[in-house]
């Protein structure tokens, strides 16, 4: 059974950091494309970065890059988020997610999403 | 960029139902457009990829259509577990991935 599995979410203050992980088991990982996709309290789906199965290509959406890394450690089976000067308006649920194995340009399996909060 | 725009932004039906919901895109994306299911508090269900391809254990009554800039969802008789957020993603700028904004579908 595929699981993704998200943590790291937490209360963070403007301007400070946060890194998110997943687990990902129950495939083979380093065969897939992962991305993080997150959504605002309330708000619609936003894609946020992904990743190449062997790490050597990563994209941004325009609002992150600079400041968020996506990175991957296939024989952990782990996909990473690294969150840095944060923003009232990352503030959002994050899932981890995986594309379809072909095409790539799909989502198959989702986490179960991990919060993230930016506030004083 | 890219830019997915859905309508209704909502819509009401009762069960039995059938319900269109459209997705634009902004430049033509040929056929690469998913459809993706959400309740509230759940993550996103893949239902339709390519456009019109129905995703495993997805039931028959999703359907989808359409391809360049004009794309249809269409579930033929509502069942109750279907009142939810539906959104469209494009990944024809793959691997830039844009989504809708969402349809919300609610009981009447």
């Amino acid at each position: 059974e595929v699981q993704l599995v998200e943590s790291g979410g937490g209360l963070v203050q403007p301007g400070g950091s946060l890194r998110l992980s997943c687990a990902a088991s129950g495939f083979t990982f380093s065969s897939y494309w992962m991305s993080w996709v997150r959504q605002a309290p309330g708000k619609g789906l936003e894609w946020v970065a992904n990743i190449k199965q062997d790490g050597s290509e990563k994209y941004y959406v325009d609002s992150v890059k600079g400041r968020f890394t996506i990175s991957r450690d296939n024989a952990k089976n782990s996909l990473y988020l690294q969150m840095n000067s944060l923003r009232a308006e990352d503030t959002a649920v994050y899932y981890c997610a995986r594309h379809t194995l072909w095409p790539w340009y799909y989502f198959d399996y989702w986490g179960q999403g991990t919060l993230v909060t930016v506030s004083s | 960029d890219i830019q997915m725009t859905q309508s209704p932004s909502s819509v009401s039906a009762s069960v039995g139902d059938r319900v269109t919901i459209t997705c634009r895109a902004s430049q033509g994306i040929s056929s690469w457009l998913a459809w993706y299911q959400q309740k509230p508090g759940k993550a996103p269900k893949l239902l339709i990829y390519a456009a019109s391809s129905l995703q495993s254990g997805v039931p028959s009554r999703f359907s989808g259509s359409g391809s360049g800039t004009d794309f249809t969802l269409t579930i033929s008789s509502l069942q109750p577990e279907d009142f939810a957020t539906y959104y469209c993603q494009q990944a024809n700028s793959f691997p830039l991935i844009t989504f809708g904004q969402g349809t919300r579908l609610e009981i009447k």
